[in-house]
């Protein structure tokens, strides 16, 4: 059964602090996302990354960054923690040249920041 | 002005009732269409893709109406087990990247 994990399902922070999301599928694709959800607002996109040490942002990169340095985990990276990135973290894979509009999501991780 | 717009809802029906969702998008360029069904704190997994033609996958007809910039899920015979969250995808251009979520119709399907 094919699968995308992230590790943490949910988490609390502080205002400042660093966060680390992790993310690893197992069906060897070759592209990989990281979105936010929120009420009101649906799925918008914060990065995605097309290859090992590639990223591209998306439509919200402010206050995000991300590594790829193995083609199955992409990690997002909150270097100072806010209270506005109190959200649900979604992370993505598809295969390239596939139906573009098939992803594949984790389960989320939910993200307190206090 | 959002992308992708759809009635949040949330629309309760009795069991066996048929159910429609409309969805718009605003770019008229727009390569291809989706619907994503997503389970209360679940993540999101494809429903069915929405092709020109229109297509269906038992229960569920999804339609594409391009002059009119919308699309539309259907389901018949609904069962309890059909009360989630129906997200509308719009892809506007080649390439997952270009995907645009809708905010989600909620269905609560009721014995």
């Amino acid at each position: 059964d094919v699968k995308v994990t992230q590790s943490s399902r949910y988490l609390v922070k502080r205002t400042g602090e660093k966060v680390f999301l992790e993310c690893v599928q197992d069906m060897d694709h070759e592209n990989m996302f990281w979105y936010r959800q929120d009420p009101g607002l649906g799925l918008r996109l914060i990065y995605f990354s097309y290859d090992v040490k590639m990223k591209e942002k998306g439509d919200i990169p402010e206050g995000y960054s991300v590594s790829r340095e193995k083609k199955e985990r992409f990690s997002l990276i909150l270097e100072s923690a806010s209270t506005n990135q109190t959200s649900m973290y979604l992370c993505a894979s598809s295969l390239a040249g596939g139906d573009a509009g098939e992803l594949f999501f984790g389960e989320g991780s939910r993200l307190t920041v206090l | 002005r959002k992308e992708v717009e759809q009635d949040p809802g949330p629309f309760n029906v009795p069991e066996g009732a048929t159910v429609a969702f409309n969805c718009t998008y605003s770019n008229s360029a727009s390569q291809s269409f989706f619907w994503y069904r997503q389970d209360c704190r679940k993540e999101p997994k494809l429903l069915m893709s929405v092709y020109s033609s229109g297509n269906e996958d038992g229960r569920f007809t999804a339609q594409l109406n391009r002059a009119s910039q919308y699309i539309s899920l259907l389901i018949r015979d609904s069962k309890l087990s059909d009360s989630a969250t129906y997200l509308c995808v719009v892809n506007e251009q080649t390439g997952a990247n270009n995907l645009f979520f809708g905010t989600g119709t909620r269905l609560t399907v009721i014995p």
